[in-house]
């Protein structure tokens, strides 16, 4: 049972586009939703992360909305670079006393020059 | 803060063999979580501690699993007789106590032949 459906897969952007991923749970207990992004050969980097009080963040060109009657959450990248080219996954955890991390299966990002 | 270190990077070994990893968290972290990532997925949780107690386990880490972090900094995770299923990546990762976010290493890629 997956607890976190992530898409597209995959996704081809020209540089300056908006990047969108997106993603859904199931667990209403999740309160916690961060994003990830990945190189090829390094381990995951804390991208940004939201809790359900809130239904946006915005750190710099990077974007989550949040969606809870929905349950569902997305990524935009705005201004998208070359350098963002990367796997992102969006996760959910229910914090607290457990607090282990639930992925998506990842969305590989092209940005093109 | 020179953020949460593994060893080895690499690590090729015949089916059958043990092999031990090491993960060095970040220093004043008091959660250290295990997972695995293999192609093309998103990283999978295998276990966690709270300083020196391993307090989950997921159904993914078989009898042949065993991790320990005796003195509530460094942990290492051991694999008994390895099989071909083993190879992957294995992530660690690290957060405060009460907080959500989890930082993780550059991984540990197994390939068992």
């Amino acid at each position: 049972q997956q607890q976190v459906k992530q898409s597209p897969q995959s996704l081809i952007v020209q540089k300056g586009g908006i990047s969108i991923i997106n993603c859904a749970y199931e667990n209403t207990a999740f309160d916690y939703f961060p994003w990830y992004q990945q190189f090829p050969g390094k381990g995951p980097a804390l991208l940004i992360a939201i809790r359900p009080d809130v239904s946006e963040k915005k750190e710099g060109r990077f974007t989550i909305s949040f969606n809870k009657s929905a349950k569902q959450f997305s990524l935009h990248i705005m201004d998208s670079q070359p350098g963002d080219s990367a796997t992102y996954f969006c996760a959910a955890s229910t914090g607290g006393s457990q607090g282990n991390l639930i992925f998506g299966k990842g969305t590989k990002l092209s940005v093109k020059p | 803060d020179t953020g949460v270190s593994q060893n080895p990077r690499h690590k090729i070994t015949k089916r059958g063999q043990n092999v031990t990893f090491r993960c060095d968290p970040i220093s004043e972290h008091n959660r250290l979580y295990w997972y695995r990532q293999t192609l093309g997925q998103g990283p999978e949780f295998l276990t966690y501690f709270q300083n020196e107690a391993q307090l989950e386990k997921s159904r993914l880490l078989s009898d042949r699993f065993s991790a320990e972090r005796p003195k509530g900094s460094f942990s290492t995770l051991e694999i008994q007789r390895t099989e071909q299923g083993d190879s992957a990546m294995y992530l660690c990762a690290s957060s405060y106590q009460w907080g959500y976010e989890q930082y993780f290493g550059p991984g540990t890629r197994l390939t068992v032949t």
